[in-house]
């Protein structure tokens, strides 16, 4: 069975600096993966998916993520930040269209802003 | 489109009663999905179906009921409402189950 980890529980930026949000997976193949943002009392959004092809995967908002098979790793980015992207950023990884295979989330990365 | 509903918004429970969590979407979606939410344990899947009349476990299934007797619509029920069922609960739904969900805007539950 698939997992994912996300090991940041809270991250703080300043307005405009750099972003990046860890995601790793356990999983024997290529995984569906992908990352949903959740504002605050809302439902979730997808941001950005991976299932094949290029690595670097380009989403709404900004961000970009990029799939590393060799790290296990599915990191999100965005080049600078706005005071709007403070919500709680959710990776998940999908094991395919087998009747078991499932859609697991991580725990999630609550992303504050500093002015 | 209304996208994928969710009713009530809010609920307050007594240990041992039962209710029903709508859900409806009308994007004409084949896979829907229960989740709940509970703080630092990010998204749990509940149930879910790949299609009228087909529904199947997730990762804590215990306590929760579900059918499909429809595309459109997805209810999930508790039989007997436990304090540790109180949650934040979300109804999603997609095209097929690798693809992208789009979630309801979720209903609080809280079982005293």
């Amino acid at each position: 069975a698939q997992s994912v980890t996300q090991p940041d529980i809270h991250i703080t930026v300043s307005e405009g600096a750099s972003l990046e949000l860890r995601c790793n997976y356990s999983y024997g193949a290529t995984p569906y993966l992908f990352w949903y943002v959740q504002s605050p009392g809302q439902g979730l959004q997808l941001l950005l998916k991976y299932f094949s092809g290029d690595t670097l995967v380009q989403g709404i908002k900004g961000f970009e993520a990029e799939f590393k098979r060799s790290q296990s790793s599915f990191n999100l980015r965005k080049p600078s930040v706005h005071w709007s992207d403070a919500a709680e950023y959710f990776c998940a990884v999908g094991a395919g269209y087998s009747s078991a295979s499932k859609i697991i989330f991580g725990s999630g990365t609550r992303l504050s802003i500093r002015p | 489109n209304a996208g994928v509903t969710q009713t009530p918004k809010f609920q307050v429970l007594k240990t041992g009663q039962s209710m029903t969590l709508q859900c409806a979407q009308d994007m004409n979606h084949e896979y829907m999905s229960w989740y709940r939410q509970d703080p630092g344990m990010g998204l749990r899947l509940i149930h879910y179906s790949v299609g009228a009349g087909i529904t199947d476990q997730g990762e804590v299934p215990n306590g929760y009921n579900v059918s499909r007797s429809t595309t459109e619509d997805f209810p999930l029920r508790l039989l007997s409402a436990a304090p540790s069922q109180t949650s934040v609960y979300f109804c999603a739904s997609s095209f097929d189950k690798m693809d992208t969900q789009y979630f309801g805007p979720g209903t609080r539950l809280t079982v005293l």
